[in-house]
């Protein structure tokens, strides 16, 4: 099975911060990534599928980029709403797999 | 609007069996792949597996650790999901979600979720 390593795990930033969350993956996966947000009690959220293609619906200040099996979600001027757990997912080959979590605190 | 809900849920002991369901609205369920993806209490997200359409012969694929135990079907008359659960362990309680498959741009991604269903696997 492909591995996908979060990381940070966890992360202290401040509202209009930018912060940074990576996924790597343990091969190629290509372009068959996605993210998501998850809030306590919640079901997760899409934000991002094919490395870079945002969701209707999510703003802008959220990003995915990728470098060969390392892959990037970006999200500028953090908002309040934006404190939450993020994982990424690869769907490249089955089994699908998630990456750890990171979660995005309030510093 | 697109909706997924998740019934079944509750206490079993270990090695015994349940069935989760998932009551599909808003959309053309038969034209979906669909997956069930769980996350036992304050850990990360698992997939489970997954379940093909009809013109892709309902195939179905599962979770390493799963395998064996579980078994996805659909009754697409009824805009339903299962999760046939067998042989639980306490390493299987967890909030189980459905989750509607979208396939984009050569990828699937889950654009829509239940609320999730819990599974409580204890003496």
């Amino acid at each position: 099975a492909i591995q996908m390593t979060q990381s940070p795990s966890s992360l202290s930033a401040a509202v209009g911060d930018t912060v940074t969350i990576t996924c790597r993956a343990s091969q190629n996966i290509g372009k068959d990534l996605a993210w998501y947000q998850q809030k306590p009690g919640k079901a997760p959220k899409v934000l991002i599928y094919s490395t870079s293609i945002l969701q209707s619906g999510v703003p802008s200040r959220f990003s995915g980029t990728a470098s060969t099996t390392d892959f990037t979600l970006t999200i500028s001027n953090l908002q309040p709403e934006d404190f939450a757990t993020y994982y990424c997912l690869q769907d490249e080959s089955y089994p699908l797999t998630f990456g750890g979590g990171t979660k995005v605190e309030i510093k | 609007e697109v909706q997924l809900v998740e019934s079944g849920g509750g206490l079993v002991q270990p090695g015994g069996s349940l069935r989760l369901s998932c009551e599909a609205s808003g959309f053309t369920f038969s034209d979906y792949y669909m997956d069930w993806v769980r996350q036992a209490p304050g850990k990360g997200l698992e997939w489970v597996g997954r379940i093909r359409k009809q013109r892709d012969a309902y195939t179905t694929l599962y979770g390493t650790s799963v395998e064996g135990r579980f078994s996805i079907s659909r009754d697409d008359s009824k805009n339903s999901l299962y999760l046939h659960m067998k042989s639980l362990t306490t390493e299987d309680t967890a909030v189980y979600y459905c989750a509607r498959a979208s396939f984009r741009l050569g990828t699937y991604y889950f654009d829509y979720w239940g609320r999730g269903t819990l599974v409580s696997v204890s003496s």
